[in-house]
């Protein structure tokens, strides 16, 4: 069965610190993979996504994530944190089903960033 | 251009009661998404719309169903609401069928069982 799995529902740095957010996936096909960021009362919104060709994806508020099949891995990452990276961020992926595709959501990781 | 748009943002409602949420899509689209939003489980897949079609079902009782209009607008409809119902629904669309479109989503329908 296709899952997603993120790892640490609550991740704390620095500003200025890396940014390593965890992603693993489960799926018997080869899935689209997608990372959303949700702010504080709002929707989510999406910050790059992963369909073919180039393994590692660069995103919107200098994010990238690198997909990595051996490891069924797709990792978020930031060289630099800002405190406005302070948000909920999910891992998402897509995968064909019958037909259609079936889109599931990790729980999520709650980033926080310390002065 | 807009976005997604959702009423009502709160919604309260009684054990047992029937609860109508509605989703304006971003013009052009044609696929609405519904996810329940549960404290501490992610985002569950409820239900796709795609042309007034029902798509994909995610793992839900039948008492959560819905519908596509033909502006591609929807509404879900929750009967018989229980307490664990209460979550912040959200709404997402989407320009087409294939699986690497973007999801956009609306900021949700808080709704409240007591």
């Amino acid at each position: 069965a296709q899952s997603v799995t993120q790892l640490g529902s609550h991740v704390s740095v620095s500003e200025g610190a890396l940014v390593l957010l965890r992603c693993n996936y489960s799926s018997s096909v080869p899935p689209y993979l997608f990372w959303y960021v949700q702010y504080p009362n709002q929707g989510l919104q999406l910050l790059l996504k992963y369909t073919t060709g180039a393994t590692l994806v660069k995103g919107i508020n200098g994010f990238e994530a690198e997909f990595k099949k051996s490891e069924t891995s797709f990792h978020l990452t930031k060289p630099s944190a800002h405190m406005s990276d302070a948000a909920e961020y999910f891992c998402a992926v897509s995968v064909p089903l019958r037909g259609t595709y079936k889109y599931i959501f990790g729980t999520g990781t709650r980033l926080k960033v310390l002065a | 251009e807009a976005g997604v748009t959702q009423s009502p943002t709160h919604l309260i409602k009684t054990r047992g009661q029937q609860a109508t949420l509605r989703c304006s899509p971003i013009s052009g689209h044609t696929s609405v998404y519904w996810y329940q939003q549960a404290l501490g489980l992610g985002l569950q897949f409820l239900l796709w719309y795609d042309e007034g079609e029902e798509r994909n079902r995610g793992n839900f009782p039948p008492r959560f169903s819905g519908r596509q209009f033909p502006n591609y607008s929807s509404e879900l409809n929750v009967n018989a609401l229980e307490l664990e119902d209460s979550a912040l629904y959200l709404c997402a669309s989407s320009s087409g069928l294939a699986g690497v479109d973007t999801q956009y989503f609306g900021p949700g329908t808080r709704l409240t069982v007591l």
